[in-house]
């Protein structure tokens, strides 16, 4: 079956855009994460969502950073007045449900470059 | 509070030779341990876990690992290694002591099969 899928692949922006990256979730998954890569580094959570709802935003790096997930499938994640350290993966998940012994299933990655 | 550690950087293995890639990892509670695959420019790839019951869990494409508790270690292992098993492996950890359920992963470990 279809897997996570996250568009754009790659963005390229400038310094203070404002730049949206979507993800769409296996089918029936309950749960979704955002985390973001830098290069050379392990994976690092933003955001989960259980439903709707965003059940813990505690990773999310400050106020430029929001997600929504309105009909509890697909989720954006918005960056607003982009910075140059911003430039990483972001990667989206998603579990069937929300629990400890669940696995997460990842999609690709969206390569933000802020220039 | 939870955290996982990757020793090795990079692993180097010669085709046909058993592989190990080393994970240590620091929890409050009951660890709940994952090991992904990331191929270039893919997503992660998960290729198993660790909830309870058998130290030893067997997964993905040959791949096992072993948890020890007085160690808190989850080696990945495989007993013959390929040269299409070179990639990025990520360790990830999250315990039930009420911390959410997102993953905390470890640096990675590139591993480079050689023929």
């Amino acid at each position: 079956g279809a897997g996570v899928s996250q568009t754009p692949s790659n963005k390229v922006t400038e310094k203070g855009k404002y730049v949206e990256l979507r993800c769409d979730p296996i089918s029936g998954h309950t749960a979704l994460y955002w985390y973001r890569q830098s290069l050379g580094q392990g994976p690092e959570f933003l955001i989960y969502f259980q439903g709707t709802g965003a059940a813990d935003d505690s990773g999310l790096p400050n106020d430029r950073f929001f997600a929504v997930r309105p009909e509890g499938s697909v989720s954006t994640l918005k960056i607003q007045r982009t910075e140059r350290g911003d430039s990483a993966v972001y990667l989206c998940a998603s579990s069937l449900n929300a629990g400890l012994q669940e696995t997460q299933y990842f999609g690709p990655g969206t390569r933000l470059l802020v220039l | 509070a939870q955290s996982v550690a990757q020793p090795e950087d990079q692993v180097n293995v010669a085709e046909g030779n058993p592989l190990t890639v080393k994970c240590t990892y620091s929890v409050s509670g009951n660890p709940y341990l994952f090991w992904y695959v990331q191929y270039p420019n893919r997503g992660l790839q998960f290729l198993l876990k660790y909830i309870t019951g058998d130290n030893l869990v067997k997964g993905s494409y040959g791949f096992e690992a072993e948890f020890n508790k007085s160690q808190t270690s989850f080696h990945l292992k495989k007993p013959s290694a390929l040269v299409s098993d070179s990639a990025l492996y990520f360790c990830a950890v999250r315990d039930n002591s009420n911390s959410g359920y997102a993953l905390n992963f470890g640096k990675g470990t590139s591993l480079l099969v050689t023929p």
